[in-house]
């Protein structure tokens, strides 16, 4: 069975640009997480969803930044406009159902550059 | 907001010692640790989870929980090159159980 599938693995902006990242949750999971991972806060809940209902958005750090999961196999996250300071590695992650201590199972994850 | 803090390492350890990993938590109704590797470039991955006092071993890894000190542990035997990564520490965030919080993590590198 295919894991969590994020697109693109890369990317390279300007400041000023709008970024999507894209993620695909393994196939029968409930729990959708973003997170972000930079050298100086590490990993960051943005925000997560359960049953493609966001549930918790308190980590979205602006009004930037945004989190849609139209259905149960699809997420985006959306920055716009971008800045320099958003550079980071952007990680997609899913769990069957978001129940305590389930494992969450991370994509490959998508390493944004702003310029 | 609950707050967990690693050691940023690098821990150094020679083939085939143990490491030992630390990790406290500020939140003392945590009820829920975890371990996760994470090598460079990579994605983390779950090695250890521990919700009660006490240890739990797994293969060469054993995760050690005190609550009262607000403190967890992962201990690795017979430590191999192959565990060189970044270790980070996560507890369960929310009332529902369902968001982690992570350390930083700390470096372990294992020579030779």
């Amino acid at each position: 069975d295919a894991g969590v599938i994020q697109s693109p693995r890369h990317e390279v902006t300007e400041m000023g640009q709008e970024v999507t990242l894209r993620c695909k949750p393994i196939s029968g999971h409930n729990s959708l997480f973003w997170y972000r991972q930079t050298m100086m806060r590490g990993l960051e809940l943005l925000i997560y969803f359960n049953n493609n209902v966001p549930i918790d958005d308190s980590g979205m750090p602006e009004d930037r930044f945004s989190a849609k999961m139209p259905n149960a196999s699809f997420s985006t996250l959306k920055i716009q406009p971008s800045e320099p300071r958003d550079s980071a590695v952007y990680f997609c992650a899913s769990s069957p159902s978001g129940g305590a201590g389930e494992t969450q199972y991370f994509g490959p994850g998508t390493r944004l550059l702003v310029l | 907001q609950k707050e967990v803090e690693q050691n940023s390492g690098p821990l150094s350890v020679p083939e085939g010692a143990i490491a030992s990993l630390n990790c406290t938590y500020s939140d003392r109704g945590s009820q829920s640790f975890f371990w996760y590797r994470q090598y460079s470039g990579k994605s983390p991955e779950l090695i250890m989870s521990i919700y009660s006092n006490g240890d739990k071993e797994d293969g060469r890894f054993t995760a050690q929980l005190n609550k009262a000190s607000q403190y967890v542990s992962l201990l690795i035997r017979d430590s191999q090159p192959s565990d060189s990564a970044t270790y980070l520490c996560a507890v369960i965030q929310n009332q529902a159980g369902t968001a982690l919080i992570f350390g930083k993590g700390t470096t372990l590198s294992v020579s030779s």
